[in-house]
């Protein structure tokens, strides 16, 4: 058990740029969840998956984000067209199936995006 | 809509005080509530998770309290000691399974 590892750990893009950010959740974790977090405030939802379905988005996932789960292990998020209020920390979480303890969510140590 | 709110936002205190931090949640029905902590720069660490049937959780200096009819849970850490500066959030989930709401987190530093 490794825990949840995300790919690159800092970003600098230009305004206008597509990028791609991985995350590897820990193994026999089905569950996975992507937030955004900005400077002082808690991380925000963007998404679920449960193996490969996409179960839950949130309305702060504009056309620009997609997240894919092809295989039900890793996932990446995209952003095409990043504009400077896309800069954040982009935290990725996995979880086991089940109620109770394994229900708590795992973080990697999130890709931190600056757009200029 | 659920909100968590966690006041104060920062807080300071002498190494060796008790710490005291709150959670409030406007929708008291909740699966369960999980504390983090959080270091600068840094992803989140678990701390505690409360199941909605559960009244409290222990684990060393740190003890969560859970009051879902009031919507609030505090988290006591005894003895504080300077590794403990860092920004502790609570978060809530209304389902299994399901997203985790946030709230601002508070920031603490406990100085030597």
């Amino acid at each position: 058990d490794t825990g949840v590892s995300q790919n690159p750990r800092h970003k600098i893009t230009k305004r206008g740029q597509n990028v791609t950010f991985r995350c590897d959740p820990i193994s026999e974790h089905n569950r996975l969840y992507w937030y955004r977090q900005t400077l002082g405030q808690g991380p925000e939802f963007l998404t679920y998956f449960q193996n490969e379905a996409q179960l839950e988005k949130s309305r702060l996932l504009s056309d620009r984000f997609s997240a894919e789960r092809p295989k039900g292990s890793f996932s990446t998020l995209e952003i095409q067209r990043t504009e400077q209020g896309d800069s954040a920390m982009y935290l990725c979480a996995s979880s086991r199936r089940g109620g109770g303890e394994a229900d708590t969510q795992y973080f990697g140590p999130g890709t931190r995006l600056t757009v200029l | 809509k659920q909100e968590v709110t966690q006041i104060p936002a920062a807080l300071s205190v002498p190494e060796g005080e008790n710490l005291v931090l709150n959670c409030s949640f406007t929708d008291s029905a909740i699966y369960n509530l999980q504390w983090f902590r959080q270091d600068p720069g840094k992803g989140l660490t678990s701390l505690l998770l409360i199941q909605s049937s559960q009244r409290e959780q222990t684990s060393g200096r740190l003890n969560a309290s859970l009051d879902k009819s009031s919507g609030r849970s505090t988290l006591y850490i005894a003895a504080s000691q300077p590794g403990d500066s860092a920004t502790y959030l609570c978060a809530v989930k209304i389902a299994a399974g399901n997203k985790l709401t946030f709230g601002g987190g508070t920031r603490v530093l406990v100085k030597p």
